[in-house]
């Protein structure tokens, strides 16, 4: 069974610039987080879709990022205008029920905005 | 609010040691789960092991396995016979509510020495 993948692996882009960052969850798997760790601080919850519906977008930073989960299979988070303190590691998780579930984690994509 | 504090930045133990990676958390649900995840230098984040805070025995998979204070709110994790595998960043992390979204530590970078 494949694991949950993350696209690009990593990205270079100029303060101003616009990024898509795409998430394949594991197949079959409703729930979908994304998470974010900006300079080696603690991992942050950003949002969470069940199916292709945004069940809480609390930690979302602000309307800068757009994410999307047509389909309710793949997600895309979208920032644009990036600014430099959006570098960081954002990363994908998946989990099949919400309550009390693993969730599986994808490699992440490593942003840096110059 | 939830909050889960990891109190150690970095850790080192002997290869064949045992080593305990503290971890701490406060939480306002009544039903919860606690989590330890391993990421590797390769990046690809993995659950070790986790604890519903429901159960009192705690949880063991294989040489990992926590001691977990519900009273305490304390979780850490203890790695029997460390491996030069082991040697990764911990963090602990605690979840609840209705979306399950996961609340992180600052993590503790753990190196074994061979």
């Amino acid at each position: 069974e494949a694991g949950v993948t993350q696209f690009p692996s990593h990205s270079v882009i100029e303060k101003g610039q616009t990024v898509t960052l795409r998430c394949d969850p594991i197949s079959g798997h409703d729930n979908l987080y994304w998470y974010r760790r900006v300079m080696g601080k603690e991992i942050k919850f950003l949002l969470h879709f069940v199916k292709e519906s945004k069940q809480d977008e609390s930690g979302m930073p602000n309307n800068r990022f757009l994410a999307e989960r047509t389909g309710g299979t793949y997600s895309t988070l979208k920032v644009q205008p990036a600014e430099l303190e959006d570098s960081g590691v954002y990363f994908c998780a998946s989990s099949q029920e919400a309550s009390s579930e693993t969730q599986y984690f994808g490699p992440g994509t490593r942003l840096l905005v110059l | 609010a939830q909050t889960v504090t990891q109190s150690q930045p970095e850790m080192s133990v002997q290869e064949a040691e045992t080593v305990t990676l503290s971890c701490t958390y406060d939480t306002s649900e009544s039903d919860y789960y606690l989590f330890w995840y391993k990421q590797p230098p390769s990046r690809q984040m993995i659950l070790v092991i986790r604890q519903e805070a429901y159960k009192q025995q705690n949880a063991t998979e294989n040489r990992f396995s926590v001691n977990f204070q519900k009273a305490a709110k304390s979780f850490s994790l203890k790695i029997s016979d460390s491996q030069l595998g082991d040697a990764a960043m911990y963090f602990c992390a605690s979840s609840g509510g209705a979306t399950n979204k996961l609340i992180f530590g600052t993590g503790t970078l753990l190196a074994v020495q061979p």
